[in-house]
Order: structure tokens, then sequence, then C-alpha cells
């Protein structure tokens, strides 16, 4: 299986700042990565497929870039909405599979 | 409007067997795969299996390959996730979740299905 590693784990940040998460995969993945947004007791969100495109909806704050191992994420100006926890996931090969999160919390 | 709605919170028994289900409306069934994604508690997402409702064509990952059987019935528009022996590593949050049309990525969610197995 690719193994998916995001980092930081976790991070605490103010309204306002510059968020940038990575995913790192075990293994190229060209640009089959997505991203989602997950809050508390609630089902994920699509943010970013295909490494760098924008799902339909979703704030112009959010972009994503990367190609074959190495992917980041970032919120240009972090909102009180976007404090939760951010997935990355690979489709480049079955099975599937995701990282292990990064939870963004309130400085 | 796209849906997917996903059947009630569970409690059982190790042992004891269990379908759970996934509605979809708003769209064509038949012409989009469906997926499972498990998440323990506190933990993060896990992706079960996929099934194509036109066909019923099911790929499972090796972890859950055996473990548990994907279905679909396309006369009620409804995907299924069955186990025929629960055991307490089965506890857990389901979702259900359509591939966007690539099938690279999933763009719609259901609300989820708290599986809970305990004696």
């Amino acid at each position: 299986d690719i193994q998916m590693t995001q980092s930081p784990s976790s991070l605490s940040a103010s309204v306002g700042d510059r968020v940038t998460i990575t995913c790192r995969a075990s293994q190229s993945i060209s640009s089959y990565l997505n991203w989602y947004q997950q809050k508390p007791g609630k089902a994920p969100k699509l943010l970013i497929y295909a490494a760098s495109s924008l799902q339909s909806g979703v704030p112009s704050r959010f972009s994503g870039s990367g190609s074959g191992t190495d992917f980041t994420l970032t919120i240009s100006s972090l909102q009180p909405e976007d404090f939760a926890t951010y997935h990355c996931q690979q489709s480049y090969r079955t099975p599937w599979t995701f990282g292990q999160g990064t939870k963004v919390e309130i400085k | 409007e796209v849906q997917l709605v996903q059947s009630g919170a569970e409690v059982k028994k190790p042992g004891e067997s269990l379908k759970i289900s996934c509605k979809g409306s708003g769209y064509i069934f038949t012409s989009y795969w469906i997926g499972w994604v498990r998440q323990m508690p506190g933990k993060g997402l896990e992706w079960m299996g996929i099934i194509y409702a036109g066909d019923s064509d099911t790929r499972y990952s090796p972890s859950f390959q055996g473990q548990v059987t994907i279905s679909a019935d396309k006369s009620v528009s409804t995907a299924y996730l069955q186990w025929s022996s629960l055991k307490a590593s089965d506890t857990a949050m389901y979702y259900c979740a359509r591939l966007g049309s690539s099938a690279r990525h999933i763009d719609y969610w259901g609300q989820g299905t708290l599986v809970t197995v305990s004696s």
C-alpha cells in the first residue's frame, strides 16, 4: 500500500494566519492527491482534488500544490470556520490511502 | 441536490451480523462508484472498498477483503455494507461516499453510521 504522511499532526494558529500542511507519499502518485476537511462529528468534505483543483463552492483561500511525492495544502488567511482536521488521500493506486490527519486549532 | 443518506446507529454484540445502508438521490445512481470509509474512534480515515452501482463491480482494500461485503441494489438506489460476524474492533463510524465522475476523488459523503459492538 502507498503510505501517506502528513505534517504536522496538529498546529495552533490565529485567525488571519497563513497555514501550510504537507503530505508526503511513499512513492510517486503523480497528481492523484485529494484534500478533505472534517469538523468534529461531521463527515469529511472535499476541498481540493487532483492536487490543485478547487472543488466547486470551496473558498479561494484554500489552495493545493505539488506532484510526485510532495504536496501542500495552503489556507491563505485562516478563518474561524477553518478550524478542523484536514486529511490528504491518494487515488493513484488501490487501496486508496489517507494521511493520519492534521488538526488545526485556535491559538 | 446530491444526497447520500445512511441508516441509523447500531449497537450489536460480538458475533452478530449487520447490514447498513446508503441511499443515493439527486443523481443517476448507476453511473457512479460508491465507496465505504471507516473511522475508528479518534482515528483517521480508512478506505474499505468501492462498488460500481451500474454493474456491482466491487473492489476491496486487502485490509477489509473477507471481513465485510459491499453490495448495491440499483432498483432502490442503495449501497450496503455488511458483516457476518461482528467483532469489538469493528466499532467505528462508517461513511459511504460517492466517487466523482473521474472516479479519482470522493465528491459527496453520507452522514455516517456509528456501529458499536459490545458485549
